[in-house]
């Protein structure tokens, strides 16, 4: 079976500029989480979907920040405007409908904003 | 606020020698507690201990649960050089459909040959 696909797998951009990065959870799983990692801060979760919905975007660092789930195959993170601090690696997470709380984790996406 | 604590936060050791991770935590309704190990990608997970599982062992790794204390133990016996990684903590809570995590920094792990 695919595990989690995430993409890009690298992203340099401009400050200012308009980043989406993209995740297909496992199929079947129907809880989806978008992390972000960095040394300081360690592993952070910005946002989580159940069932297509957000349950829970306190993570989310502010306005700049969006994410989406349109349907239970695809989700989309999105920072617009870019500044260097959101240079991180992003992970996106899904977990079974069994409710059991393992979550498998994608590649990630490390973005670099200069 | 959910907390997440792991010690040491790095270690390095030799190639054969046992080594002990620890994670503490203050969780609210507490479902379970994870273990992932992460090379230079993304966490893999190991183990998960609950209530009804509070011990666990694959090969080389065991982990204990103790609930009382409210802490847990990654043990990794006879250490090899693929055995450098980040080992990351996480504890799952119940309630509804709150499925999420909170993960603590890591413990890093380094074993020389």
């Amino acid at each position: 079976d695919a595990g989690v696909i995430q993409s890009p797998r690298h992203e340099v951009t401009e400050m200012g500029q308009e980043v989406t990065l993209r995740c297909k959870p496992i199929s079947g799983h129907n809880s989806l989480f978008w992390y972000r990692q960095t040394m300081m801060r360690g592993l952070e979760l910005l946002i989580y979907f159940n069932n297509n919905v957000p349950i829970d975007d306190s993570g989310m660092p502010e306005d700049r920040f969006s994410a989406k789930m349109p349907n239970a195959s695809f989700s989309t993170l999105k920072i617009q405007p870019s500044e260097p601090r959101d240079s991180a690696v992003y992970f996106c997470a899904s977990s079974s409908p069994a409710g059991t709380d393992t979550q498998y984790f994608g590649p990630g996406t490390r973005l670099t904003v200069l | 606020e959910d907390k997440v604590v792991q010690s040491p936060l790095s270690l390095v050791v030799h190639e054969g020698d046992t080594v002990t991770l620890n994670c503490s935590y203050e969780v609210t309704n507490f479902r379970s507690l994870l273990w992932y190990k992460q090379e230079k990608k993304a966490p893999t997970f190991l183990f998960m201990l609950t209530s009804s599982g509070i011990e666990k062992k694959s090969g080389r790794l065991s982990s204990i649960l103790d609930k009382k204390e409210l802490s847990s133990i990654l043990n990794i016996t006879a250490t090899q050089t693929g055995d450098s990684a980040i080992y990351l903590c996480a504890v799952g809570r119940s309630g509804g459909s709150n499925y999420k995590l909170t993960f603590g920094k890591g413990t890093l792990l380094t074993v020389n040959p």
